[in-house]
C-alpha cells in the first residue's frame, strides 16, 4: 500500500463545477500537509497548506482529519485555469526531512 | 529574484557515463532535497540535507550520491547511470521547517539510453 493515496483520476469537469480531491495517507510520523499544483511537467508550486481546523483561500478549501488520515481540496467554480494536476504531500516528523507525494490526481476544466 | 536552479535541463546520455545535475538556491534555505517523477507514481525522494555536510537518504537513493559542501549547492551524481534512471528530476528546498512551503527548481529531463 502506497504511504499516500489519491484518487486516481482524471476528473474531466464544465467551468463552473464544484471538485473534490480526496487523500489518505498511514504513516504515522505524518507531521504536516500540503496540496501542490503541477501543470505539465512543470516543477510543483504550493497550493495551499493544510491545517486541522480547515483553511480557505478563495475558491480553495481544505480540510485535515487526522483520526481518519485524511486530507481533501475542494475547489469551487471551477476555471479553466484550474486544469492541472494536484499533489498530497506529506512532510514526516522522522527526525529527518523526509516528504511523500501522492501520485496527483489530474483534472481537465472544459469550457 | 529567489530561485531554485538546475543544469542541464535535458539531458541525454549512455550507460555507465557518470554525470552530475546541479541545484542552486539563493534563498539561503537550510534544507535540500532531490526527487525523481515517474509517471504513475508522482515524485519519490532521493536524498535531502538539512545542513552543509549533513544529507541522508530519501526512498529510492540506490544508484545516487549528493554532496552539500556549500549552503547554496546540492548537486546529484550518477556515478554509473543505467536505463532505469531515466526519470524528471526535481530540486527543492525549504527554509528549515517540516510546515514551509518547498520551492522547486525546473526539473532536469535525463535520458540514459
Amino acid at each position: 500500500r502506497k504511504e499516500v493515496e489519491q484518487d486516481p483520476g482524471p476528473f474531466n469537469v464544465p467551468e463552473g463545477a464544484t471538485v473534490a480531491f480526496n487523500c489518505t495517507y498511514s504513516n504515522s510520523a505524518s507531521q504536516s500537509f500540503f496540496w501542490y499544483r503541477q501543470d505539465c511537467r512543470k516543477e510543483p508550486k504550493l497550493l495551499m497548506s493544510v491545517y486541522s481546523s480547515g483553511n480557505e483561500d478563495g475558491r480553495f478549501t481544505a480540510q485535515l482529519n487526522r483520526a481518519s488520515q485524511y486530507i481533501s481540496l475542494l475547489i469551487r467554480d471551477s476555471k479553466l485555469s484550474d486544469s492541472a494536476t494536484y499533489l498530497c504531500v506529506v512532510n514526516l516528523n522522522t527526525g529527518g526531512f523526509k516528504t511523500i507525494f501522492g501520485a496527483g490526481t489530474r483534472l481537465f476544466v472544459k469550457a | 529574484e529567489a530561485q531554485v536552479t538546475q543544469n542541464p535541463r535535458y539531458l541525454i546520455t549512455v550507460t555507465g557515463k557518470k554525470l552530475t545535475v546541479t541545484c542552486s538556491q539563493n534563498m539561503n534555505h537550510e534544507y535540500m532535497s532531490w526527487y525523481r517523477q515517474d509517471p504513475g507514481l508522482g515524485l519519490r525522494q532521493i536524498y535531502y540535507s538539512m545542513n552543509v555536510e549533513v544529507t541522508d537518504k530519501g526512498d529510492v537513493p540506490e544508484g545516487y550520491k549528493v554532496s552539500r559542501k556549500e549552503k547554496r549547492n546540492f548537486p546529484l551524481i550518477l556515478e554509473s547511470p543505467s536505463p532505469n534512471q531515466t526519470s524528471l528530476y526535481f530540486c527543492a528546498s525549504t527554509p528549515g521547517h517540516l510546515t514551509d512551503t518547498q520551492y522547486f527548481g525546473p526539473g532536469t529531463r535525463l535520458t540514459v539510453l
